[in-house]
């Protein structure tokens, strides 16, 4: 399963409600992850299993999707958000996606 | 907590091989599938190997990229997770981590591989 991102990179402002966008080639039936990285530091687990928010994430974080569509969701934009955020399948092998970097308007 | 630490690391030229390591704690390793991820200078993110528990024969997985070149493997006495690369290509350049469980929950610090003549 071949994953893209969209977009692959995404100005915002604080505040705003940021929506990240993964798709899959075929269905990933909500075997989806997403994770941030900011620089010069190992990925984060943010949300898996489509829309489980992992212990210690702060609430502003979502995800949604079904199928081959998957979303991350920043309901308010916070400073500490700037960073590189990709998703993951593990239904049928497993895939990262090609990232989306978040950077500050 | 949970901790992932990675060694073994290091500048190795085409074709040699190199071993890296990642030791495991404040979780029940023998009970986690295991897996490395690597990244690329400035690239994103390309899963690399998983290893699954003992009820489960311990069955490994390969990217295509590194099949047949690369072993893991791991030590339930120890907490350890292994893998070893051979025939390394400059492409391998990446630093290499170490991830458990399914949804890839913990990661380590990871560890760099360099490989250039």
């Amino acid at each position: 399963i071949q994953l893209t991102q969209s977009p692959s990179l995404l100005s915002a402002s604080v505040g705003d409600r940021v929506t990240l966008s993964c798709k899959g080639s075929q269905n990933i039936n909500n075997y989806l992850a997403w994770y941030q990285q900011k620089l010069g530091e190992a990925p984060k687990l943010l949300i898996y299993n489509t829309n489980s928010l992992q212990t210690g994430i702060p609430s502003r974080f979502s995800g949604s999707g079904s199928g081959t569509d998957y979303t991350l969701t920043i309901s308010s934009l916070q400073p500490e958000d700037v960073a590189t955020y990709f998703c993951y399948q593990y239904n049928n092998g497993w895939t990262f996606g090609g990232g989306t970097k978040l950077e500050l308007k | 907590a949970v901790q992932l630490v990675e060694s073994g690391g290091g500048l190795v030229q085409p074709k040699e091989s190199l071993k890296i390591s990642c030791a495991a704690s404040g979780f029940t390793f023998s009970n986690a599938a295991m897996y490395w991820v690597r990244q690329a200078p400035g690239k994103g993110l390309e899963w690399v190997a998983r290893i699954r528990t003992k009820p489960n024969n311990y069955a490994t997985y390969y990217a295509d990229s590194v099949k047949g070149r690369f072993t893991i493997s791991r030590d339930d006495s120890k907490s350890m997770v292994y893998l070893q690369m051979d025939n390394l290509k400059t492409e391998d350049t990446a630093m290499y981590y170490c991830t458990a469980g399914r949804e890839l929950g913990y990661w380590g610090q990871g560890v760099m591989v360099t490989v250039s003549s």
